[in-house]
């Protein structure tokens, strides 16, 4: 079946580091790739995507790239802030028909000033 | 703009108590569904739904049942609680199969404890 596998952490920074979270994934076809947000006391949220191959997702200042041939989507920011302080999951969702997403385990960042 | 909204925020039950969880959501979403949140675990996939009338059980049914009757609607029941299902608990709704980049639009979640 379908699996993501992410660091749990925390992974703890300081402020404007270099941020790289890394996600692998397992899937049949050609999957969706997602990395969503989850700021404390809410639900998650949409943080940036990439639908085929090659493609770049960024948004906020966050970006990731599709490699298939390492079967990854790697999250990186150059300069963190505080308010980047949150959960991070990376998600697929596989090609054809009507799909349920995967969810990694999700990784706790905590900026510090 | 209220997006997916869930009620209630916070349950305390007894084990062997019932409950529903309310998920209602005002984007016209044909696809809903419900997840559970656990340390350690992420988000696993109790039930979904791709249209009124229809529902599937996704990778943690047991001890949940759900209905779809209308399209804004789709409430999780817990038919006899047990300490096991202390979670939080997420409902998420998108437009379509997210096998096309559709992403899920959440609530902010329900936790629930059973003692």
């Amino acid at each position: 079946g379908n699996s993501v596998t992410q660091m749990e952490g925390p992974v703890t920074l300081s402020e404007e580091a270099f941020l790289t979270i890394n996600c692998t994934y397992t899937a049949t076809g050609y999957p969706s790739l997602f990395w969503y947000v989850q700021y404390p006391g809410e639900g998650l949220q949409l943080l940036l995507k990439a639908t085929k191959a090659d493609d770049k997702g960024s948004n906020k200042g966050f970006e990731a790239t599709y490699r298939k041939e390492t079967t990854s989507f790697h999250l990186e920011k150059g300069s963190v802030q505080v308010s980047d302080s949150a959960v991070y999951f990376c998600a697929l969702s596989d090609s054809g028909g009507y799909q349920k997403v995967t969810f990694g385990i999700g990784t706790k960042l905590q900026v510090i000033p | 703009n209220a997006g997916v909204t869930q009620t209630p925020k916070f349950q305390v039950l007894k084990t062997g108590q019932s409950m529903t969880l309310q998920c209602a959501q005002d984007m016209n979403h044909e696809y809903m569904s419900w997840y559970r949140q656990d340390p350690g675990m992420g988000l696993r996939l109790i039930h979904y739904s791709v249209g009124a009338g229809i529902t599937d059980q996704g990778e943690v049914p047991n001890g949940y049942n759900v209905s779809r009757s209308t399209t804004e609607d789709f409430p999780l029941r817990l038919l006899s609680a047990a300490p096991s299902q202390t979670s939080v608990y997420f409902c998420a709704s998108s437009y379509s199969s997210a096998g096309i980049g559709s992403p899920l639009h959440f609530g902010n979640g329900t936790r629930l404890t059973v003692t």
